[in-house]
């Protein structure tokens, strides 16, 4: 049984292009959490999809949106980057029972 | 918005040791929960807590959730080489499916053999 899996594992952007990670949740959840993990410090979080629809969302701003796909299969997309986006950016997958389970992230560098 | 302190920051220990790390919040949680990290790789879960007094064992490790629901400790017994790593908790407001976790600092381990 896979667990979460993210696309790519790394990726270097330049500020003001856009990027789109990608990850594919455990099998049986259907609810997908994306989060920001800067160097040195705990997850943030981004948002969350349920359902193919965004059912909460952090601090944020509208540069970050997302979508979820009918396999629960989801994407983060950035818009206009920003060296402050350098991030580990880790999707997670969740249980009824609410235990969040996470891929290996995503590490992006905004040069 | 909701904070968690976690404390100790770093912690260096000899290997064969117990450490104890805890986690503080000025709002409640239904649910706590421990998690590991190493360099690289996403954070892999270790502990979950749903009942307030709750006492949780896996393995070596202990965790208990705090009476007030606003805090929660973890125990590792007789470290050994392979706990390096941060240790982070997560508090989760409602105990239904998918909500949000809020998390610490961390706290970055260090034994030595």
């Amino acid at each position: 049984d896979a667990g979460v899996t993210q696309s790519p594992t790394h990726l270097i952007k330049t500020r003001g292009q856009q990027v789109t990670l990608r990850c594919s949740p455990k099998s049986g959840h259907d609810t997908v959490s994306w989060y920001q993990q800067a160097l040195g410090q705990g997850p943030q979080f981004i948002f969350q999809y349920y359902e193919e629809e965004e059912r909460q969302r952090g601090n944020f701003p509208d540069r970050f949106s997302g979508h979820q796909f009918p396999n629960y299969s989801s994407e983060l997309n950035v818009n206009a980057l920003l060296l402050g986006d350098s991030a580990l950016y880790l999707c997670a997958s969740t249980t009824g029972l609410g235990e969040a389970f996470f891929g290996q992230g995503t590490r992006l560098t905004v040069v | 918005g909701q904070q968690l302190n976690q404390s100790p920051q770093s912690m260096f220990i000899q290997e064969g040791e117990d450490v104890s790390m805890n986690c503080t919040s000025s709002s409640i949680f239904n649910t706590w929960l421990w998690y590991k990290q190493d360099p690289g790789e996403g954070p892999v879960l270790l502990i979950a807590l749903y009942k307030a007094g709750e006492l949780t064992s896996n393995g070596r490790l202990t965790a208990q959730f705090g009476i007030t629901r606003k805090d929660s400790f973890l125990n590792i017994s007789a470290s050994i080489p392979s706990d390096v790593g941060i240790y982070f908790c997560a508090g989760q407001g409602l105990r239904t499916s998918g909500s949000r976790l809020t998390f610490g600092e961390g706290t970055q381990l260090t034994v030595n053999p």
